[in-house]
């Protein structure tokens, strides 16, 4: 079973490009997490949302509660932000997290 | 800052050995977590304790037991350790399961059994 499922696994970008990865998940949430992930690295949150729109810097993060739909967007992409991004999803009922498998970025100089 | 830190970055261990991994947050968290991370499998949870000497069941839980003797600590226990077992280890922490459940997360050990 795989509750919540991402696009694409794999990308690759030019520095300056626009980026968008995608979750879709099935299960009623209270929350939705952007995780980021660095090559050998932990594990960081980049945001917890449960509705709307948050942004941090060059990162936006938008969830459409309705279509169980959030989307994490890199503007003017850098070499710096190659990393694995996962999202995660605490769902209305049990005690635990549903992971999505990660959408490895990879931006090119 | 939360900190949570993992007893090992790497650990190479023989199959039938006892391999202990020790979790340590600082945040006074109530729930902690331990993870196993495989490519293309992303994170699958073996188990979470929601209180001290409390433990429940995550999705792959068999070959694993885990101890939570203190609030702060979290240990995962192979008992008799296979190849099959050889994978990221990664320990988290959070305030609340709802609401504020944001997790942190260990820097991760990285066990390989040979």
């Amino acid at each position: 079973k795989n509750e919540v499922e991402q696009s694409p696994q794999n990308l690759t970008a030019q520095e300056g490009e626009f980026i968008t990865i995608n979750c879709s998940y099935s299960v009623g949430i209270s929350a939705l997490h952007w995780l980021q992930q660095h090559p050998g690295g932990g594990i960081v949150s980049l945001f917890m949302l449960s509705s709307g729109k948050k942004k941090h810097g060059r990162l936006i993060a938008t969830i459409n509660i309705q279509e169980k739909h959030s989307s994490l967007h890199i503007t003017a992409s850098h070499p710096r932000d190659s990393a694995v991004y996962i999202c995660a999803v605490i769902p209305n009922t049990g005690n635990q997290f549903y992971f999505g498998t990660g959408t490895s970025l990879t931006v090119i100089p | 800052d939360v900190k949570v830190t993992q007893s090992s970055r790497y650990l190479v261990k023989r199959t039938g050995e006892k391999v202990f991994l020790e979790c340590v947050q600082d945040m006074d968290h109530e729930n902690m977590f331990w993870y196993r991370q495989d490519p293309g499998l992303g994170l699958r949870l073996i188990y979470f304790s929601y209180d001290v000497k409390m433990k429940e069941k995550g999705d792959i839980p068999e070959g694993y037991s885990v101890s939570r003797e203190k609030k702060e600590r979290f240990s995962l226990i192979l008992e008799s350790a296979s190849t099959n077992q050889t994978s990221m280890y990664l320990c988290a922490s959070s305030l609340n399961l709802r609401g504020n459940g944001e997790q942190f997360f260990g820097p991760g050990t990285r066990l390989t059994v040979l």
